[in-house]
């Protein structure tokens, strides 16, 4: 049972632009989210996370966006620049369950020129 | 920033033989260390949550006495492939944690190939 979806694989936007990567859960109980970047062959770099207390996160180019009714949370990142191509997980957890961090399946992200 | 430094990169074993991965928190001490294995295409699995000084708590399906997890200080914690099979070829992934929901910081992982 997959509690934490990204249903879209992958991505691709012209730099400049806006990327919009979108994460799905379903466990109620998750109330700390987490966004993480990977590169082929390395070990995912923390980006930016949020609390369920919130609704936004902003930290320069990267803002979460947290939607607890409709469980759905989304990175916007502005703008995207080609070093931003990376594939993107994001990560939910109970903070009540010695964190635990729950990964949905990635969204590949390719800038373009 | 935290830094994870997991050792090695890639390794190629045989069958049969055992594979010992280490990772280490070079400038925090982390209570906690997690094992997560990859699977191509697929996202980041938790394996095992390595608690300084006990036992390592696995996640369901995760055979204990084939991943043997040590955590022998506040900054080292190993990983041990018993007995390797193909089947155990994948990318291994350790992270850390400087306290208590603070986000995790990972290492670039080890590439197993088991031939």
């Amino acid at each position: 049972d997959q509690q934490v979806k990204q249903n879209s694989p992958s991505l691709s936007v012209q730099e400049g632009r806006i990327s919009i990567l979108n994460c799905d859960y379903t466990n109620s109980m998750f109330d700390y989210f987490l966004w993480y970047k990977k590169y082929p062959a390395e070990g995912p770099t923390f980006l930016i996370s949020i609390s369920s207390i919130k609704d936004k996160n902003e930290d320069g180019r990267f803002t979460v966006f947290l939607n607890k009714s409709a469980k759905h949370l989304s990175l916007h990142i502005v703008p995207s620049q080609p070093g931003d191509s990376a594939v993107y997980f994001c990560a939910s957890l109970n903070t009540g369950t010695a964190s635990k961090l729950t990964f949905g399946t990635g969204t590949r992200l390719q800038v373009t020129l | 920033g935290a830094v994870v430094s997991q050792h090695p990169s890639w390794v190629i074993c045989k069958s049969g033989t055992s594979v010992k991965i280490e990772c280490r928190s070079l400038d925090f001490q982390a209570t906690t260390m997690f094992w997560y294995r990859q699977f191509p295409k697929q996202s980041l699995m938790l394996m095992a949550t390595s608690n300084e000084g006990s036992k390592a708590t696995y996640e369901q399906g995760v055979e204990k006495d084939k991943f043997l997890i040590n955590h022998a200080s506040l900054t080292l914690s190993t990983l041990t492939v018993t007995s390797a099979h193909p089947e155990d070829s994948s990318f291994y992934i350790c992270s850390a944690q400087q306290g208590n929901n603070s986000p995790l910081h990972f290492g670039n992982g080890t590439r197993l190939t088991v031939t």
